[in-house]
């Protein structure tokens, strides 16, 4: 993988339901990866930052692991509600901790009341 | 904690005509700030990397010449489109974070939309 992909797309679920999507990134030269929550008309905010393959973080509801040898995050939602209807995205950090970040294209979710 | 301010958020400018986007960190010192685009259906593209009282690094691509970058303190930085175009139309968008201190978290402002006519 030579970019960062996100999937899918977009994805409608109905409030309550439980959902995840997925990052792939290059595993090469891997420093950290980032997954932000963007809401219309608001700065990208900062869910996660994770280093470790293996890790995984948890606020609130949401979650995310980590696998860096095969180079893919997973992002969950449990028990979805009408405010975490957002542009959910993940960036790859190379190198070091000055390393810039490569975004993927984002997964829009709308959450149906 | 850790908000940055962007401004405008949109700009309407005729072509050939120059503009000026600022970038804010509020609360705390930026030692680095990015700048970001982001052409419509597309993700966020670094345009170029500015380190406080440092000239900024450009990405490949990005004319350093078009897109005059300034950041003179450790609270501001400037992105300065010379004789905008309508293709240089776009979502601009800033972050900043303090690398010196081991954080590596970076965070934006909310983003200006450029229409160049």
């Amino acid at each position: 993988i030579l970019n960062v992909e996100q999937s899918p797309q977009s994805l409608h679920v109905q409030e309550g339901d439980s959902t995840n999507f997925t990052c792939s990134f290059p595993s090469s030269n891997f420093y950290a990866l980032h997954w932000y929550r963007w809401e219309t008309a608001k700065s990208p905010e900062a869910l996660f930052v994770m280093t470790l393959n293996g890790d995984e973080k948890k606020k609130g509801r949401i979650s995310a692991t980590l696998n860096t040898k095969e180079g893919y995050s997973y992002l969950y939602i449990k028990g979805s509600q009408p405010e975490d209807s957002a542009t959910y995205l993940c960036a790859s950090q190379g190198g070091t901790s000055y390393g810039k970040l490569t975004f993927g294209q984002g997964t829009i979710l709308t959450v149906h009341p | 904690g850790a908000v940055v301010s962007q401004h405008p958020s949109w700009v309407i400018c005729k072509s050939g005509t120059s503009v000026k986007i600022e970038c804010r960190s509020l609360d705390f010192q930026a030692t680095t700030m990015f700048w970001y685009r982001q052409f419509p259906k597309q993700s966020l593209m670094l345009m170029a990397t500015s380190n406080e009282g440092s000239k900024a690094t450009y990405e490949q691509g990005v004319e350093k010449d078009k897109f005059l970058i300034n950041h003179a303190s450790l609270t501001l930085s400037t992105l300065t489109v010379t004789s905008a175009h309508p293709e240089d139309s776009s979502f601009y968008i800033c972050s900043a974070s303090n690398p010196r201190q081991g954080a590596y978290e970076q965070y934006f402002g909310p983003g200006t939309r450029l229409t160049v006519t």
